[in-house]
């Protein structure tokens, strides 16, 4: 069926180092897999987003790679700061048979970055 | 430009009882959705509407209705509430589907809670 699997559940980092949340996801027609940060009490935001002609793309400390054949893509952050401490969810495009593509989320990786 | 606007952004109801959470949107989306985000589950998809007159069952439609009378409007309804209800609704709305070159903007979220 439908499904995004989102790994680590939780993470914590020190400040300055990388951190890196995986996700796989099952349609192999996905083709389009953007990334949310949301912060406590706050809407989801999208950060970075990949489609699936695309192997990488970076956004200055953030990027995001994609895997089809494996069917998995990760999100990277580098040297990590306070603020970027938030819940961060993966999603995949999904194609039912109505044909129209909708979006499954992961269930989301809390990220907390200690000074 | 408020963008996604959603209302209330808090209610307690008592089991049984009925509401409608507003969303409106100023962006001339054609897309519109409605989620709800409960701990660990991540973000799930109640209805969706794909223009003005149209609406379409998501991945928990159960216990819900939608509807879309206006392109900037969509409503979602629960009819007779239940605990089971409690939980945090996002509304979101894009220009088209998701593939891969258009954005979903999500609402500040409405926090219910069913007792």
């Amino acid at each position: 069926g439908e499904n995004v699997e989102q790994h680590p559940s939780t993470l914590s980092v020190q400040e300055g180092d990388s951190a890196v949340i995986k996700c796989t996801y099952s349609d192999s027609a996905s083709n389009y897999f953007p990334w949310y940060k949301q912060e406590l009490g706050k809407r989801p935001q999208l950060i970075i987003d990949i489609r699936s002609n695309v192997g990488e793309k970076k956004d200055q400390r953030i990027a995001v790679t994609l895997n089809k054949t494996a069917k998995h893509f990760s999100l990277h952050i580098t040297e990590t700061q306070p603020e970027d401490s938030a819940v961060y969810f993966c999603a995949a495009s999904i194609s039912p048979d109505t044909g129209f593509q909708k979006l499954v989320f992961g269930t989301g990786t809390r990220l907390l970055v200690s000074p | 430009n408020a963008g996604v606007t959603q209302t209330p952004k808090f209610r307690v109801l008592k089991t049984g009882q009925s509401m409608t959470l507003l969303c409106a949107q100023d962006m001339n989306h054609e897309y519109m959705y409605w989620y709800r985000q409960d701990p660990g589950m991540g973000l799930r998809l109640i209805h969706y509407s794909v223009g003005e007159g149209t609406t379409a069952k998501g991945e928990v439609p159960d216990g819900y209705n939608v509807s879309r009378l206006k392109k900037q409007n969509f409503l979602l309804g629960l009819e007779s509430a239940a605990p089971s209800q409690t939980s945090v609704y996002f509304c979101a709305s894009s220009h088209g589907g998701f593939r891969g070159d258009t954005e979903a903007f999500f609402g500040q979220g409405t926090r219910l809670t069913v007792v």
